[in-house]
């Protein structure tokens, strides 16, 4: 079975402009999550999706925005970029929406700001 | 609110000797807690979790963790470290008595293992 894909691996972005970043769970996984890794912050929860519906959402700005699709495939957007914004995003899929089951991770999409 | 932490930024263990990574939590109902792995340049990886039952879980790789409720800590355990056990460990936990999958990750151990 194929793991969590995450396209493009790395990004390099400038002030200003907007990035998307697109996520394929394992198959027959329907919840998405999306988190941010930073060496100051380290893993921050971003949001999760799980048909088609954010169910819960982190302590972002609006710049930040996902989406999950009927395919389960899941997008996240980041308008107006900041250097800050630097980061390893890391998506994440389970098969179900409780909390006893595991979480999946990609290996991650490298955005860098200039 | 929930918290993770994990008290050491850096564990040092020598090969063949027992290594323990230490992590406590703090969450209002009940935790379902995970530990997971990351290697340079790679995603997180799931080594075990803890939802219910038998304190001692074990996980991939001869890794194992001990829940202590009283202590609120799930320290992650193996017997004989291996040089390429050596990475970044993340514990996370999870409140039971809500739904959903948000994760709350500890600041990370990173794990040397020296041959």
């Amino acid at each position: 079975k194929a793991g969590v894909t995450q396209t493009p691996r790395y990004l390099i972005k400038t002030r200003g402009q907007q990035v998307t970043l697109s996520c394929s769970p394992i198959s027959g996984h329907r919840s998405v999550s999306w988190y941010q890794q930073t060496p100051g912050q380290g893993l921050q929860f971003l949001f999760e999706y799980f048909s088609e519906t954010q169910r819960n959402k982190g302590n972002f700005p609006g710049r930040f925005s996902g989406r999950q699709f009927s395919n389960s495939r899941s997008e996240m957007n980041v308008s107006t970029l900041e250097l800050g914004d630097s980061a390893l995003y890391l998506c994440a899929s389970s098969s179900t929406l409780t909390g006893n089951t595991e979480a999946f991770f990609g290996q991650g999409t490298r955005l860098t700001v200039v | 609110a929930q918290s993770v932490a994990q008290p050491e930024d850096q564990v040092n263990v020598a090969e063949g000797n027992p290594l323990t990574v230490k992590c406590t939590y703090s969450v209002s109902g009940n935790p379902y807690l995970f530990w997971y792995v990351q290697y340079p340049n790679r995603g997180l990886q799931f080594l075990l979790k803890y939802i219910t039952g038998d304190n001692l879980v074990k996980g991939s790789y001869g890794f194992e963790a001990e829940f202590n409720k009283s202590q609120t800590s799930f320290h992650l355990k193996k017997p004989s470290a291996l040089v390429s056990d050596s990475a970044l460990y993340f514990c996370a936990v999870r409140d039971g008595n809500n739904q959903g999958g948000k994760l709350i990750f500890g600041q990370g151990t990173e794990l040397s293992v020296k041959p």
